[in-house]
């Protein structure tokens, strides 16, 4: 049940876009996006629900396709603040509203 | 700002002791949620609550029990620790059942020795 994230881990330039990817193998309810830096707590990004709706604030944006039971992060122009592990978190049926959470992909953006 | 607060950073314990991993939130949120993280396998639900003196099991409850005694508060308890019990404990904390964010706590790192 757990979703899988892809890829595990990715090294980027300031600047560069980079994509993050979400895929369950259950019908999704929602799709939450954290970000986890060294030694910190996860913080939220955004949640999307079911409507195959996009969200964004700053340049970092998502996409939910429940149809395809995925989700995707875009993170346009990094910066370095954006190093960090990103988690996504889903919402099935039957788990209560509770999030199943991936393995997470590591990004460190270099200067 | 919502605080998740975790009392303890850092932990080492000795196998076969009980331990009491505490967590508070401010904000009078409904629902609490304890997880475990590993390195390679994300974060994982051992327990969680959705109002005072409910507690149901997570995925992965062996091996700990819950209180929530108060609605701030819910604490995880490890009955007998055990050295596979090595790892991140994260609280969390949401206002209700519904279309919000967890807010995470900073986290308790249990050695078991």
């Amino acid at each position: 049940q757990q979703p899988v994230q892809s890829p595990q881990a990715v090294i980027l330039r300031e600047g560069e876009d980079a994509v993050i990817n979400c895929s369950s193998s259950k019908a999704l309810y929602s799709v939450h996006w954290y970000r986890q830096k060294h030694g910190e707590a996860p913080v939220f990004l955004m949640i999307l629900l079911k409507g195959g709706e996009q969200k964004g604030h700053d340049k970092i944006s998502a996409s939910f396709n429940e149809k395809k039971q995925q989700s995707s992060l875009y993170l346009t122009a990094s910066q370095l603040s954006y190093s960090g592990t990103y988690f996504c978190g889903t919402e099935i049926g039957g788990s209560q509203g509770n999030l199943i959470f991936g393995k997470g992909t590591k990004l460190s953006v270099k200067p | 700002d919502v605080k998740v607060t975790q009392s303890s950073r850092y932990l080492v314990k000795r196998t076969g002791e009980k331990v009491f991993l505490e967590c508070v939130q401010d904000m009078d949120h409904e629902n609490m949620f304890w997880y475990r993280q590993d390195p390679g396998l994300g974060l994982r639900l051992i327990y969680f609550s959705y109002d005072v003196k409910m507690k149901e099991k997570g995925d992965i409850p062996e091996g700990y029990s819950v209180s929530r005694e108060k609605k701030e508060r819910f604490s995880l308890i490890l009955e007998s620790a055990s050295t596979n019990q090595t790892s991140m404990y994260l609280c969390a904390s949401t206002p209700g059942q519904g279309t919000y964010g967890y807010t995470f706590g900073s986290g308790t790192r249990l050695t078991v020795v």
